[in-house]
């Protein structure tokens, strides 16, 4: 069984530039969530969908910070305009049902947001 | 609001050692605790998960307890190798509500030295 891909790996942009993360969970799962982790801390989840629909977004900074899940597979969260503390791994995470269910999540690779 | 600790955070052991990690988190009301693995450069992989209701779950060399009472988990770890060497995360999901976020600790940074 694939994982959850993620694309790019790696990005390096300026502030006040833009940048968009991909992200294809699992297949056959429904919940997808994106998660932020700044070094040395654990992950902060930023939103989650259950299929196409927001589940929870209290944490995502929504003056800058977007994200779309399009027909209920793929996702993408945007930064616009990118400030120096978005500086992180951005990881993209999908389960089975809403995590009430107790499904485990499982993680992609993450992207390595690095803004100077 | 619920708050996640792990200590220590960071070990380093020889190899062949028994360790203990150890979580503790603030709201004992919680879903389920999950333990991950993260290689440096690398996403989580899921370790265990266990829910309120259980006491510990096992997977090969790996069991985790769950004390929900008192708010702790310990990872044991038997006869560390050092492919065992990573961060270790702990994450706890609330119970209840629509509440379904995971919140993490910072993670304990193993090393296991041949």
């Amino acid at each position: 069984e694939a994982g959850v891909a993620q694309s790019p790996r790696y990005k390096i942009i300026e502030k006040r530039q833009s940048v968009a993360f991909w992200c294809n969970p699992i297949s056959g799962h429904a919940t997808l969530y994106w998660y932020q982790q700044i070094l040395g801390q654990g992950p902060k989840l930023l939103i989650q969908f259950q299929n196409n629909g927001v589940v929870d977004d209290s944490q995502l900074p929504k003056d800058r910070f977007s994200a779309e899940r399009l027909k209920g597979v793929d996702s993408t969260l945007k930064i616009q305009p990118a400030k120096l503390e978005d500086s992180a791994v951005y990881l993209c995470a999908s389960s089975l049902g809403l995590a009430g269910g107790g499904y485990e999540q499982y993680f992609g690779p993450g992207t390595r947001l690095t803004v100077t | 609001k619920q708050e996640v600790t792990q200590i220590p955070a960071a070990l380093s052991v020889p190899e062949g050692e028994n360790l203990v990690l150890n979580c503790s988190f603030t709201d004992s009301a919680i879903y389920n605790l999950q333990w991950f693995r993260q290689d440096p450069g690398k996403g989580l992989t899921s370790l265990l998960l266990i829910q309120s209701s259980q006491r510990e779950q096992t997977s090969g060399r790996l069991n985790a307890s769950l004390d929900k009472s008192s708010g702790r988990s310990t990872l044991y770890i038997a006869a560390s190798q050092p492919g065992d060497s990573a961060t270790y995360l702990c994450a706890v999901r609330p119970g209840g509500g629509s509440n379904y976020k995971l919140t993490f600790g910072k993670g304990t940074l193993l090393t296991v030295n041949p």
